[in-house]
């Protein structure tokens, strides 16, 4: 079966610069979350699109920002890295049915550093 | 606030016993509820889930969970512990419809 599909899978950075990170949910899925799990932490949500519009805002910094294309897949854009957004950022998919919670499914996430 | 407590940052057990690990989630409001699995460097895992039908849930690998409205838990278990069973173990809960709230995490150890 499809899987959710990120990228990159590794991104190195420089402080001050930018970076790019793609999620391609489960073909049908309409709904995609992003999380940053910092080392040894628990993921923590940052955002999320319903049908292209975004649903649900977490503590993402005003560094970054993200949407859904019409393909349904999304795009987190950061700017002005800082050493602390070194992360493993997690991308997952859902569909939500009637309104009512399913099951998110996790991409293998893009692992992020910064020099 | 809302909140989501594992008791216990690592456990240990030998191959073959038991294993649980533990869940509690603060609300008055069932939530959804969800155990996921992460090996090293990898996504996450769906185990099983809760969503408010029956209150022994099975997942994959050999592992369930038994919700407990009265104590506000959701343990996982597993009768009998394999060598591949060694990796993370997240509990994570959704009360409005989205969004997941994870625990701090379990790291499961399992030696011979």
């Amino acid at each position: 079966a499809a899987g959710v599909i990120q990228s990159p899978r590794h991104l190195i950075k420089e402080k001050r610069e930018t970076a790019t990170l793609k999620c391609y949910p489960i073909p049908r899925h309409d709904t995609v979350y992003w999380y940053q799990q910092g080392p040894g932490q628990d993921p923590q949500f940052l955002i999320s699109f319903y049908e292209k519009m975004q649903s649900d805002k977490g503590s993402i910094p005003d560094r970054f920002s993200a949407q859904q294309f019409s393909d349904y897949h999304s795009e987190l854009n950061m700017s002005s890295l800082e050493l602390g957004d070194s992360a493993l950022y997690f991308c997952a998919s859902s569909l939500l049915a009637g309104g009512q919670t399913d099951t998110q499914y996790f991409g293998p996430g893009t692992r992020l550093t910064v020099l | 606030a809302q909140s989501v407590t594992q008791l216990g940052s690592h456990v240990s057990v030998s191959e073959g016993a038991l294993v649980l690990l533990r869940c509690n989630y603060s609300s008055s409001v069932p939530p959804y509820l969800f155990w996921y699995v992460q090996y090293p460097n990898q996504g996450l895992q769906l185990l099983l889930k809760y969503t408010s039908a029956a209150t022994l849930v099975k997942g994959i690998n050999g592992f369930e969970a038994e919700f407990k409205k009265s104590e506000t838990s959701f343990h996982l278990t597993k009768p009998s512990a394999h060598m591949s069973d060694a990796a993370e173990y997240f509990c994570a809960v959704s009360w409005s419809g989205g969004k997941l709230t994870f625990g701090q995490g379990t790291i499961l150890t399992v030696h011979p």
